[in-house]
């Protein structure tokens, strides 16, 4: 089964800020990784697939990057809206979640 | 504008069943294969099952295989999961979500995703 690890599990920053949450997998996923992120009490919602590629309606601030076993997400300036949990998960083979990246207010 | 809305969940002792609906609209049901994720209160995301199209083919995480049945009825719109033999730790709250088409089975994303519906395995 390929692990999906990320990091940090948690994270404070301030509104203006530029923010890199990392997710690392157990072997090579190629490009096949998507990032969500997820409000309390509501439903993950699907940022960015393909590793890099903007999902429909997600503000531009939001970037992914990598590929093989190394993937980032960059938020380019914190917004309020952005303060979540976020979670990359592979889709090379069948498909596992990271254990999420919680990002707070500094 | 696409729409999940699961039901079914509730409170069942543990080695008791339990079965989810999803209903979908704003969207052809019969052209989508069809996931169910859980969350576990507090933790994070763990893929269950997913069905293809045609219910053909489906797919389940090692920790449900043989006590999870994953259906879907295309003339109602509607998918199941069919959950026996509970446990403690299969806790967690059930999300039904429409897979994406750039992917294959099982190797795939979801958006959107309901709201999902709350299982407790508890005595």
């Amino acid at each position: 089964d390929i692990q999906m690890t990320q990091s940090p599990s948690t994270l404070s920053a301030s509104v203006g800020d530029r923010v890199t949450i990392t997710c690392r997998a157990s072997q090579s996923i190629g490009i096949w990784l998507a990032w969500y992120q997820q409000k309390p009490g509501k439903a993950p919602n699907l940022l960015i697939y393909k590793a890099s590629s903007l999902q429909s309606g997600v503000p531009s601030r939001f970037s992914g990057s990598g590929s093989g076993t190394d993937f980032t997400l960059t938020i380019s300036s914190l917004q309020p809206d952005d303060f979540a949990t976020y979670y990359c998960q592979q889709y090379e083979s069948f498909r596992t979640f990271g254990q999420g990246t919680k990002v707070e207010i500094k | 504008e696409v729409q999940l809305l699961e039901s079914g969940g509730g409170l069942v002792q543990p080695g008791g069943s339990l079965r989810l609906s999803c209903a979908g609209s704003g969207f052809t049901f019969s052209s989508y294969s069809m996931s169910w994720v859980r969350q576990a209160p507090g933790k994070g995301l763990e893929w269950v099952s997913t069905i293809s199209v045609s219910g053909g083919s489906t797919y389940y995480a090692d920790s449900v295989k043989g006590r999870f049945t994953i259906s879907r009825d295309n003339y109602k719109n509607m998918l199941y999961l069919q959950m026996n033999s509970l446990r403690a730790e299969d806790t967690a709250l059930f999300y039904c979500a429409k897979d994406r088409t750039d992917c294959t089975g099982a190797s795939c994303y979801s958006d959107p995703w309901g709201q999902g519906t709350l299982v407790i395995v508890s005595s």
